[in-house]
């Protein structure tokens, strides 16, 4: 079965780092495209950027470069979001999900369960 | 970027009847890179259709989906009380691939 197993849910403080975690499995990691999606309480799906473990290749949404750090490790079957300062806005569910196929340009087919990011003083 | 707008917001139905879902691009979607998803309260979206047409994987065929450009539609053609849940669409073709609103189908 093919799945993606997001890590569990965190609370920091604002300026704090943070790297959240997808294990994947049931399936041949380097050859999806694996990425991250936003969803802040009661609002919308927002497109963060994607990753092929094949080559390392890397697309950002205009909103998130910068901000953020998508990266994955082959060795593991893990994808990583990661943060060197964070802002109360960064408080939002974070999706992993997989492109259906290697092409770049396909819909997302599976997700993961999701990881709440709570960051408050 | 393009901007995917859907509507209604919100669409009161009972079981059984038949809905229809609107998606609509600020500009042309590039071959039809559109795509639809349903998420219930706690739960990950999950994909229903994509190619603008072809349904996902262990997806019923009471979903379709129709349209090509800028104008997009989801339509179920009987709803089941499972359907109850918030649809988006999201376009594929250009980078970044943004998602619709949603529209949320409700129980009449």
């Amino acid at each position: 079965e093919v799945q993606l197993v997001q890590s569990r849910a965190e609370v920091r403080k604002p300026g704090e780092s943070l790297k959240i975690s997808c294990q994947a499995s049931g399936y041949t990691f380097a050859n999806y495209w694996v990425g991250w999606v936003r969803q802040v309480p009661g609002i919308g799906l927002e497109w963060m950027g994607v990753f092929y473990p094949g080559d390392s290749n890397t697309h950002y949404s205009p909103s998130f470069q910068g901000q953020v750090t998508i990266s994955a490790d082959k060795s593991t079957s893990t994808a990583y979001l990661q943060w060197y300062s964070l802002k109360d806005s960064d408080t939002a569910m974070y999706y992993c999900a997989r492109l259906r196929s290697a092409y770049y340009f396909d819909a997302f087919d599976v997700w993961g369960q999701g990881t709440m990011v709570t960051v408050s003083s | 970027e393009i901007v995917l707008t859907q509507s209604p917001g919100t669409l009161s139905l009972f079981p059984g009847e038949r809905a229809t879902l609107s998606c609509r691009a600020s500009q042309t979607i590039n071959n039809n890179y559109l795509a639809w998803y349903q998420q219930k309260p706690g739960q990950a979206p999950r994909l229903l259709i994509y190619g603008a047409s072809s349904r996902a994987t262990g997806i019923p065929d009471r979903f379709s989906g129709s349209g090509s450009g800028t104008d997009f539609t989801l339509t179920i053609s009987r709803l089941e009380p499972e359907d109850f849940a918030v649809y988006y669409c999201q376009q594929y073709g250009r980078t970044p691939k943004t998602f619709g609103q949603g529209t949320k189908v409700e129980v009449k």
